[in-house]
């Protein structure tokens, strides 16, 4: 099936840096999505793309839709501690029964902060 | 708002038992899911429901069932536990309503998980 790729599977950073993650497919997506997941709970949303190139801020987030529909980014300036995570991103094509049955989920990265 | 809550939050079975794992929200949202969540698997989708009284196959649907008899809830079944279905379920539900220009379906909310283990 289609995959989403993430990578590195980790990363470490230093507190007030920017760190940048991407997300690539072999399939064009209509919908990219950015989650993050604090440790002990579930998948929150961060920011949704609905439009190739679309460019879109969440505070200190800034996530975009590649232009060939088959990648998107995640920039995260000024970084904290409570960034601290698992960043998700995922990709969603048209649904024609419904239901979000074709989302397709990246596998991760762990992100780290050091004080 | 309590959003998607999941019972019980921690389970140790023995291999053979059986469990049902209990999903709720209050977001009246027509769509429902079971995700599992396995170190460097990512989540991926047992079962999910587009409303009461139906639901389909996800990715990974064996050695599961599942139930939706009514609209907030969406059970997910495990009628003999092996110890591969240890993991950390997750259940996630969205609205029907679509997106104008992508077609696609709103995005999914999750609940905070409940870990398993099968010994």
């Amino acid at each position: 099936g289609q995959q989403l790729n993430q990578s590195p599977q980790s990363m470490f950073i230093q507190e007030g840096e920017d760190v940048s993650m991407n997300c690539t497919s072999s399939s064009i997506f209509n919908t990219w999505l950015w989650y993050k997941q604090d440790p002990g709970e579930g998948p929150v949303l961060l920011i949704a793309l609905y439009k190739a190139g679309e460019l879109t801020s969440n505070g200190r987030l800034t996530a975009q839709f590649g232009i060939t529909r088959k990648d998107s980014f995640l920039n995260i300036s000024a970084s904290i501690p409570s960034d601290v995570g698992i960043y998700f991103c995922a990709g969603q094509r048209v649904t024609m029964a419904g239901a979000n049955s074709k989302l397709t989920f990246g596998k991760g990265i762990t992100l780290s902060v050091r004080p | 708002n309590a959003g998607v809550t999941q019972t019980p939050k921690f389970r140790v079975l023995k291999t053979g038992q059986s469990m049902t794992l209990l999903c709720a929200q209050d977001m009246n949202h027509e769509y429902m899911y079971w995700y599992r969540q396995d170190p460097g698997m990512g989540l991926r989708l047992i079962h999910y429901s587009v409303g009461e009284g139906t639901t389909a196959k996800g990715e990974v649907p064996d050695g599961y069932n599942v139930s939706r008899l009514k609209k907030q809830n969406f059970l997910l079944g495990l009628e003999s536990a092996a110890p591969s279905q240890t993991s950390v379920y997750f259940c996630a539900s969205s609205s029907r309503a679509v997106h104008l220009l992508t077609r696609t379906n709103s995005p999914l909310h999750f609940g905070n998980g409940t870990r398993l283990t099968v010994t």
